[in-house]
């Protein structure tokens, strides 16, 4: 198990549904992390938060909408989604954002699947 | 942002044997880190190793790092079926990333 919780573990949609995937750590950390991985490939970084603060977008879609309601919690609102969208999509905390300088602690992801 | 690149892309063995990967990246980093992702989960981070750092253990792992080369290599010494995974680099250079991964398949 790991200390980054990730809801809910699987999730298949319709490209007209509103979902969103919520992520929770309790170690006090102060920065959080969306990645989305396809299969048989890295992850790729979406969105950082620092102290709560968007700090990183990746130039994702505005189909993909992040919230950080406090330190501890994180979540990716979705809307409107294409099938190309299906992955792996990560929740990773770190203990501060220097630039890579802390080790990232993920959660075992969410598995989307747009229909 | 920075990207290593590991190789080799795939790599077997058998139960005992040693396990080296390989990571090569172009930019300077205030450190380099090693995450291990079992299929379907997550990936766990494994060992840490700063600029100034040349070697770093932890159990089984062994990870050298060579900044002259830009590169460093991560072991694993007798490995074990449940070694099998997707081994990836991450440059503490910025904006980290991770590259394409080396896939280890330890056969029992």
């Amino acid at each position: 198990d790991t200390e980054v919780t990730q809801t809910p573990k699987h999730l298949v949609m319709g490209m007209t549904n509103k979902k969103s995937l919520k992520c929770e750590q309790h170690m006090g950390h102060r920065a959080m992390y969306w990645y989305k991985q396809k299969a048989k490939k890295p992850p790729e970084l979406m969105f950082v938060y620092s102290y709560e603060k968007l700090s990183i977008n990746e130039s994702v879609p505005s189909r993909f909408s992040p919230e950080c309601p406090n330190s501890s919690l994180l979540n990716l609102h979705l809307h409107a989604l294409q099938p190309e969208d299906s992955a792996l999509y990560l929740c990773a905390s770190s203990q501060g954002w220097g630039g890579g300088n802390s080790p990232l602690h993920f959660g075992n992801g969410t598995r989307l699947t747009v229909t | 942002s920075q990207q290593g690149e590991e190789d080799p892309q795939a790599l077997s063995i058998q139960e005992g044997e040693n396990a080296t990967m390989n990571c090569s990246y172009k930019t300077s980093i205030n450190n380099l880190q090693w995450y291990r992702q079992n299929s379907g989960r997550g990936l766990v981070h494994l060992i840490l190793i700063r600029s100034n750092e040349r070697e770093k253990h932890s159990g089984r792992l062994r990870v050298t790092l060579d900044t002259s080369k830009k590169s460093s290599s991560l072991l694993i010494t007798a490995s074990r079926a449940a070694d099998t995974a997707s081994y990836f680099c991450a440059l503490g250079a910025g904006k980290s990333t991770f590259g394409d991964g080396t896939t280890l398949t330890v056969k029992p």
